[in-house]
């Protein structure tokens, strides 16, 4: 079963604005990966933050966690039309032997229009 | 470097039929996992494999199984297909089990009819 759950489902923005999605989860975590998936091809990965960090930069992606809320958000700044894709988060989690077990929500599908 | 390759692309067979999918990791990552992903129920996993053992099962009927070698390449089973074994099936290699991340291949598309 899902263990996050991304927000919104869908979203459609011009380019050059920002995106965010955001996700929670549910059990304790050792990290929480964000990945992109374009037309139901393999998944990218974005971005990695491990549970004892609160933010995290990569280009123009900024990610946040928040262990005490179980949730996180990607910020995509001056998206572009190649942001166009599905992204989902995904966790790792801490306890059940269940490491090499990504648990991944359902996805955001953002649409970038130029 | 070379990514995660997946063969075949796409697949199509009958339903009680079975089939095998192969995935070469990353040269250097003992760690595949595997993933279905369909519209219904988005991405769950299958299994993951770290040096030649299974390490951890997702919760899916025994027809699916899968095996890996000593040069780190896995591959999955799936028997007695069904209509609803259609998905697209996602293999992932890592390192270090996740730790620092997975790179995924492009998957293999399985159409049952």
């Amino acid at each position: 079963s899902q263990q996050g759950e991304e927000d919104p489902q869908a979203l459609s923005i011009q380019e050059g604005e920002n995106a965010t999605m955001n996700c929670s989860y549910k059990t304790s975590i050792n990290n929480l990966q964000w990945y992109r998936q374009n037309s139901g091809r393999g998944l990218v990965h974005l971005i990695l933050i491990r549970s004892n960090e609160r933010e995290k930069h990569s280009g123009r992606l900024r990610v946040t966690l928040d262990t005490s809320k179980k949730s996180s958000s990607l910020l995509i700044t001056a998206s572009r039309a190649a942001d166009t894709a599905s992204y989902f988060c995904a966790t790792d989690a801490l306890y059940g032997g269940s490491q090499g077990n990504l648990i991944f929500g359902k996805g955001t599908k953002l649409s970038v229009k130029p | 470097k070379a990514g995660v390759t997946q063969t075949p692309r796409y697949l199509i067979k009958t339903r009680g039929q079975q089939v095998t999918l192969s995935c070469s990791p990353i040269s250097g990552h003992r760690s595949v996992s595997w993933y279905q992903q369909t519209p219904g129920q988005g991405l769950q996993f299958l299994f993951e494999y770290f040096s030649e053992t299974q390490r951890n099962k997702g919760n899916f009927p025994g027809r699916f199984s899968g095996r890996q070698f000593s040069n780190s390449r896995s591959e999955m089973n799936v028997s007695t297909l069904e209509l609803g074994d259609s998905a697209l099936y996602l293999c992932a290699s890592s390192l270090d089990r996740g730790r620092s991340g997975y790179t995924f291949g492009s998957g293999t598309r399985l159409t049952v009819v």
